[in-house]
């Protein structure tokens, strides 16, 4: 029973062509996250919402936008991909402040052409 | 500011060998733990968790304890199969926060 769903799983896109990628959870989770991953590193967190409060981080460059029209979805708008874009891209979520773990969408691999 | 210091890889073992991989932290606050596997392709999965010292957490023969004192959660296992070989991640929460903050990964390769 898939509980963070993300769409789709591969993404190719065009250098400069604004690309969304989508996720979903059934968890009911306060909290979702978005978080870069290039080959061999660890994931960078990009930004999270705390229900509709959003919280980016200072590094995250203005290229990368996020939506999250209810509970239940979240999207991260890329609007002019580059090169150095590629990457997976993690979306995940969890209850909310304090002890709980996040839970994870196997991921969208964005590739850029 | 919160981080997690893992040992490097990759780390190559022979099926049935002892694992360990070391993990340190720095906090501010009183952080849960985590351990998440990643296979090849995939997502994140929690391994396991501790919430407070000295609690240890445990899934499919992994173990790691929650050390204040020394800061630490290293990830053990007495007895490597191959499908163990994955990346390895550790991880921390801070009590009064959201974010989730990642070491940088071990590489695990475990050889038949």
């Amino acid at each position: 029973d898939a509980m963070v769903i993300q769409n789709p799983r591969y993404q190719v896109t065009q250098f400069g062509k604004p690309v969304t990628l989508s996720c979903s959870q059934t968890l009911n989770h306060n909290v979702m996250y978005w978080y870069q991953q290039k080959s061999s590193q660890a994931p960078k967190l990009l930004f999270h919402y705390y229900d509709k409060d959003f919280n980016n981080e200072a590094d995250t460059p203005d290229n990368f936008q996020s939506r999250r029209p209810n509970t239940s979805f979240c999207f991260l708008d890329i609007r002019s991909p580059g090169l150095g874009d590629a990457a997976m891209y993690l979306c995940a979520t969890s209850k909310g402040q304090g002890v709980t773990e996040a839970f994870f969408g196997q991921g969208t691999r964005l590739t850029v052409v | 500011g919160d981080s997690v210091t893992q040992m490097e890889g990759p780390v190559t073992l022979s099926e049935e060998a002892f694992l360990t991989i070391n993990c340190t932290y720095t906090a501010t606050g009183y952080p849960s733990l985590f351990w998440y596997v990643q296979y090849p392709g995939e997502g994140l999965q929690l391994l396991l968790k501790a919430t407070k010292a000295d609690d240890k957490g445990s899934n499919k023969g992994f173990e790691a304890t929650y050390r204040k004192e020394t800061t630490s959660f290293h990830l053990e296992k007495g007895s490597v199969q191959v499908s163990d070989s994955a990346v390895y991640f550790c991880a921390l929460r801070d009590s009064s926060a959201s974010k989730i903050i990642f070491g940088s990964g071990t590489r695990l390769s475990i050889r038949p």
